[in-house]
């Protein structure tokens, strides 16, 4: 069964703080990996691709380890506008059909 | 951002009702996405569409028809569905062949079936 899994949440932190998100999957042959962000009661958006050899894009990286199976999202200086729930997502290709796999999400709460 | 739009936003229905959900994407993609977001669940792909042709179809019953009459359109058509049907259905569209294949998602079709 292909599956994504993340940390439960909720995380509750105040301005300024780093937070970390980790997530596992458990198809080995899963190809490409993304972290997205759902606001409430809106859709899920592309936050960013995760790279093999780890990405940077402003205060969040993302890092990737095939070995472990294990995707990992960083915040730094956090905002109130990052308060979301953040998907990790796995995307598996092969036979001529390729599926997203989402995770459950893990919800963020910035606190003033 | 009117890359992915969906029509309507939100919708009230009877079980013994008929109606469709619309979808339309404006990113020049070829392959369509219908997925469900129900509360505390994932997100459930149920078909996927590459350039018109439905190469994907997990399990979803026959209540729910999808039809994609080109690689900008995609229809999810709805019939005599059940109140555990109701949840938020979300169209996102890719450009297969090429990159990663990373989702650009539409913002959903709230549906309530009574």
């Amino acid at each position: 069964r292909k599956e994504v899994e993340q940390d439960p949440g909720p995380f509750n932190v105040p301005e300024g703080a780093t937070v970390a998100f980790n997530c596992t999957y458990s198809n080995s042959a899963s190809q490409s990996f993304f972290w997205y962000r759902q606001d409430c009661r809106k859709e899920p958006k592309l936050l960013m691709s995760v790279y093999s050899s780890g990405n940077e894009d402003g205060r969040f990286t993302a890092q990737l380890n095939r070995a472990s199976q294990y995707i990992s999202l960083l915040i730094r200086d956090s905002k109130l506008s990052d308060s979301a729930t953040y998907l990790c997502v796995v995307r598996y290709s092969g036979a001529g059909s390729y599926q997203l796999t989402f995770g459950k999400g893990t919800k963020l709460s910035v606190i003033p | 951002e009117t890359g992915v739009t969906q029509t309507p936003r939100h919708l009230v229905m009877g079980m013994t009702n008929k109606k469709s959900l619309k979808c339309e994407q404006h990113l020049g993609h070829n392959a369509m996405y219908w997925y469900k977001q129900s509360a505390k669940k994932p997100l459930e792909l149920m078909f996927v569409y590459n350039f018109k042709e439905q190469t994907e179809n997990n399990s979803v019953p026959s209540r729910f028809s999808p039809e994609c009459p080109n690689s900008s359109h995609l229809f999810l058509h709805l019939h005599t569905l059940q109140p555990e049907d109701s949840a938020l259905y979300l169209c996102a569209s890719s450009q297969e062949g090429q990159g990663i294949g990373e989702q650009y998602f539409g913002p959903g079709t709230r549906l309530t079936v009574t």
